[in-house]
């Protein structure tokens, strides 16, 4: 099994609001990635966990905040958000770091209005 | 700092053309090469990877990428598209980092 699910598929937020995305995958993979993608364009890393910690992050604003309840888990937490934040949220799982292909889940379409 | 360059961002073809679709990487180390491919409304897959061995990778759906090492290139290759082949390919480059860069991108629509 392959798959990396993302919940919720869609998610519309206002400004004010706080909200979570969630990334499960059941590989056994010990890496995990948050991607994010706009239109047409090509994913930008955000976030990297390598056996549940926090290996890079990509100068991303602190209204995005990760967390890895597991090795399975993967979520992010999002608070006071822009409009500009309105993307494609992808998770991404591989075997470990740096020599293994990732695996993307289908993403969560976020609109922040 | 590594970098990843598509240089053709949209390619249009008639069904059982051949397809070639051109990817650089700057960076002077070790480098894992993959082809990802985004079909409409669905999510990023792996098409095929390049770790070490063989430069001439084979992957899904008929497609092949071929490494020279030389020219710091990764191409794509398939020798009949389909009009099923139509999607969005990224070519993407991990230096033995946690960090996978990838390219711009290339659209490739293909008419029956």
């Amino acid at each position: 099994d392959t798959e990396v699910t993302q919940t919720p598929k869609h998610l519309v937020m206002g400004m004010t609001n706080k909200k979570s995305l969630k990334c499960e995958q059941h590989m056994g993979h010990r890496a995990m990635y948050w991607y994010k993608q706009k239109a047409k364009k090509p994913p930008e890393l955000m976030f990297v966990y390598s056996y549940e910690k926090l290996s890079i992050n990509e100068s991303v604003p602190s209204r995005f905040s990760p967390e890895c309840p597991n090795s399975s888990l993967l979520n992010l937490h999002l608070h006071a958000l822009q409009p500009e934040d309105s993307a494609l949220y992808l998770c991404a799982s591989s075997a470990r770091t740096g020599v293994s292909e990732q695996y993307f889940g289908p993403g969560t379409r976020l609109t922040v209005t | 700092a590594q970098s990843v360059s598509q240089h053709n961002h949209h390619v249009i073809l008639s069904e059982a053309a051949s397809l070639e679709l051109g990817c650089n990487y700057s960076y002077g180390g070790t480098v894992n090469l993959f082809w990802y491919v985004q079909y409409p409304g669905q999510h990023l897959q792996l098409l095929l990877k390049y770790f070490s061995g063989d430069p001439l990778v084979k992957g899904i759906k008929g497609f092949e990428a071929e490494f020279i090492k030389s020219k710091f290139s990764f191409n794509l290759r398939k020798p009949s598209v389909q009009w099923s082949d139509t999607a969005e390919y990224f070519c993407a480059v991990n230096g033995g980092t946690d960090k996978l860069i990838f390219g711009t991108g290339t659209r490739l629509q293909v008419f029956p």
